[in-house]
């Protein structure tokens, strides 16, 4: 089946712009959740949706990142004013949801985005 | 709060000899932990995982794993390296304390095999 899919693979931007990366889940996977990978270091969290809503948007590293996810499927994250600093590779993982179990993540290929 | 701390950064191995990748962790709650790999262009795809059953954990393409309480470790383990076992490897932890698995990755090791 249909893994976890990211689009663009590649974004190159200037700084200052804004982008759009969006993360299209497993179907019938409640959770996502979003990670960002910078060069040589492991993924960091970012936010976890359940459902429609961020149950946990702690990992965001500052009101210039957003995301959304309004019918509890595609998910959209959204950086403002983008800086050298966020150039990085954006994962996007997405789970089964339940809560009594730990989930498996199943993550996509990643965004790799490029601040100029 | 969680942590891991990869402890070799690169590990250099023959193809057929045995593979050692080191991992502690550190974890308010009983932990779960994962062993994820990530070919180049890849996405990141699990190996193995523990959840407080077994502490030996078999995986994919001959991988194991050994949860070991009392050295804070989960060691990934292969007998025999194939050349297409080059990769980088992360070890990650999961505090259920919060109810859902947010994962914390440690830095990653990148596995280089020579023929």
């Amino acid at each position: 089946g249909a893994g976890v899919s990211q689009t663009p693979s590649n974004k190159v931007t200037e700084k200052g712009k804004y982008v759009e990366l969006r993360c299209d889940p497993i179907s019938g996977h409640t959770a996502l959740y979003w990670y960002r990978q910078s060069l040589g270091q492991g993924p960091e969290f970012l936010i976890y949706f359940q459902g429609t809503g961020a149950a946990d948007d702690s990992g965001l590293p500052n009101d210039r990142f957003f995301a959304v996810r309004p019918e509890g499927s595609v998910s959209t994250l959204k950086i403002q004013r983008t800086e050298r600093g966020d150039s990085a590779v954006y994962l996007c993982a997405s789970s089964l949801g339940v809560a009594a179990q730990v989930d498996t993540q199943y993550f996509g290929p990643g965004t790799r985005l490029t601040v100029l | 709060a969680q942590s891991v701390t990869q402890l070799d950064s690169h590990v250099s191995v023959s193809e057929g000899t045995p593979v050692l990748l080191r991992c502690n962790y550190s974890s308010s709650y009983s932990p779960s932990l994962f062993w994820y790999v990530q070919h180049p262009n890849k996405g990141l795809q699990l190996l193995l995982k523990y959840t407080s059953a077994a502490t030996l954990v078999k995986g994919i393409n001959g991988f194991e794993a050994e949860f070991k309480k009392s050295e804070t470790s989960f060691h990934l383990t292969k007998p025999s390296a194939h050349m297409s076992d080059a990769a980088e490897y992360f070890c990650v932890v999961s505090d259920r304390g919060s109810g859902y698995s947010t994962l914390t990755f440690g830095k990653g090791t990148m596995l280089l095999v020579s023929p």
